[in-house]
């Protein structure tokens, strides 16, 4: 079964610290990886991708997120955390020349001043 | 700017209601997707259309039925409405396969 899987509920780090919020993935084949922002009583915005290539792929707002094949991870990353950060933050996995996406279940990201 | 809109933020409806939820997008996308967010769940794929009238189950499509006529709309409506359908739903749309997808801002859907 195809999945992807954000194993923190909450992570909380201090305004101007780096953020790592987690995702691994069990998508077959060359798989395509989202990262999508949610705040409160709001839609999913997109942040970044990844579909081949470099595997560091750089987004929106100063955020990047690092593939990497061997360990199945798809982590997304900010050098420098800001409190605006503070939302939800799902992982997606896309299976090669579907339609389906697969959604992590969420990790809420808390920056505290 | 792709745009996805949901015709309602918020709705009260009474249990055994039918329910429409609208959603347009403005970018000629061919694929467009409800899902239900609830806390600790996630997000799961109610339906999807990958063109008009054109239609795919996802993982929890009981008691809901879809309708795309026009390659724009999407509408996800509920046959009896339950009270354990209260939930946020998104609408989704993206413009061909492996793209991303871009999402209306939810509609609060509260079953009474």
């Amino acid at each position: 079964a195809q999945s992807v899987a954000q194993p923190e509920d909450q992570v909380n780090v201090a305004e101007g610290n780096p953020l790592t919020v987690k995702c691994t993935y069990s998508v077959s084949g060359n798989p395509y990886l989202f990262w999508y922002v949610q705040y409160p009583n709001r839609g999913l915005q997109f942040l970044l991708k990844y579909i081949t290539g470099d595997n560091l792929v750089k987004g929106s707002y100063g955020f990047e997120a690092e593939f990497n094949k061997s360990q199945t991870s798809f982590h997304l990353k900010k050098p420098s955390a800001l409190v605006s950060d503070s939302a939800l933050y799902f992982c997606a996995g896309l299976k090669y020349n579907f339609n389906k996406f697969y959604f992590g279940s969420g990790t809420k990201l808390n920056v505290k001043p | 700017d792709v745009k996805v809109t949901q015709s309602s933020r918020y709705l009260v409806k009474r249990t055994g209601e039918k329910v429409f939820l609208e959603c347009v997008q403005d970018m000629d996308h061919e694929n467009m997707f409800w899902y239900r967010q609830d806390p600790g769940l996630g997000l799961r794929l109610i339906y999807f259309s990958y063109d008009v009238k054109m239609k795919e189950k996802g993982d929890i499509p009981e008691g809901y039925s879809v309708s795309r006529e026009k390659k724009e709309r999407f509408s996800l409506i509920l046959e009896s409405a339950s009270t354990n359908q209260t939930s946020m739903y998104l609408c989704a749309s993206s413009f061909r396969q492996g793209a991303e997808a871009f999402f209306g801002q939810g509609t609060r859907l509260t079953v009474v």
